[in-house]
């Protein structure tokens, strides 16, 4: 079946500039991840959706950064004003309800000029 | 601060040789997961281990959960050019329920060269 998807694959955008990153879980995963990860480093968590509960937002780095999940379907992550130390590359993941496991999408790679 | 330690951060090698790679805290972790990925890709999941003391073997590698659950390890043997990519260790803290919010580990850049 269909895997994470991401879109778009790659995104340069000046500093300043806002942009919107879009995840499409596997469908019927009811908990959807966004993590970023910069060069050849692990993975940082950033915000965490569960079906209707209200997102576990924690793991943002400042306000500049925010989510939205349509139900339990697609995600976007929006970084406002970017800079550059926003370059990396951003991973979504969904994973089905109780499920240990988590399977990623191919990720953004995010370049901030 | 919950942190997961992994070494060595990058790793070079001959094909036919074998290595270790480690993934140490100081917390304890309900399950350890262990992820491989490819450059432009996602990370899949290898495997995942929950039981203290446990091991696991796909093929030519084996992961190790410690005794105390802080921390685990993946061996390959004769390791193959197609074993090359970075390797995360990921760890869901105790008490973190079933939210899945996993710690990752800094990765391990495995290079296999024929």
């Amino acid at each position: 079946g269909a895997g994470v998807s991401q879109s778009p694959s790659n995104k340069v955008t000046e500093k300043g500039k806002d942009v919107e990153l879009r995840c499409d879980p596997i469908s019927g995963h009811t908990a959807l991840y966004w993590y970023r990860q910069r060069l050849g480093q692990g993975l940082e968590f950033l915000i965490y959706f569960q079906g209707n509960s209200a997102p576990d937002k924690s793991g943002l780095p400042s306000d500049r950064f925010s989510a939205e999940r349509t139900g339990e379907s697609v995600s976007t992550l929006t970084i406002q004003r970017t800079q550059q130390e926003d370059s990396a590359v951003y991973l979504c993941a969904s994973s089905a309800r109780l499920a240990r496991e988590q399977y990623f999408g191919p990720g953004t790679r995010l370049t901030v000029t | 601060t919950q942190l997961l330690e992994q070494s060595p951060q990058f790793l070079s090698i001959q094909e036919g040789e074998n290595l270790t790679v480690y993934c140490n805290s100081s917390s304890v972790f309900s399950s350890l997961q262990w992820y491989r990925q490819e450059p432009g890709e996602g990370p899949v999941l290898l495997v995942t281990v929950v039981t203290g003391g446990e091991v696991k073997k796909l093929k030519r590698l084996t992961f190790q959960f410690g005794d105390a659950r802080k921390d685990s390890s993946l061996h390959i043997t004769a390791a193959q050019p197609g074993d090359t990519g970075l390797y995360l260790c990921a760890g869901l803290p105790l008490g973190s329920g079933n939210t899945g919010k996993l710690i990752f580990g800094q990765g391990t850049t495995l290079q296999v060269k024929p």
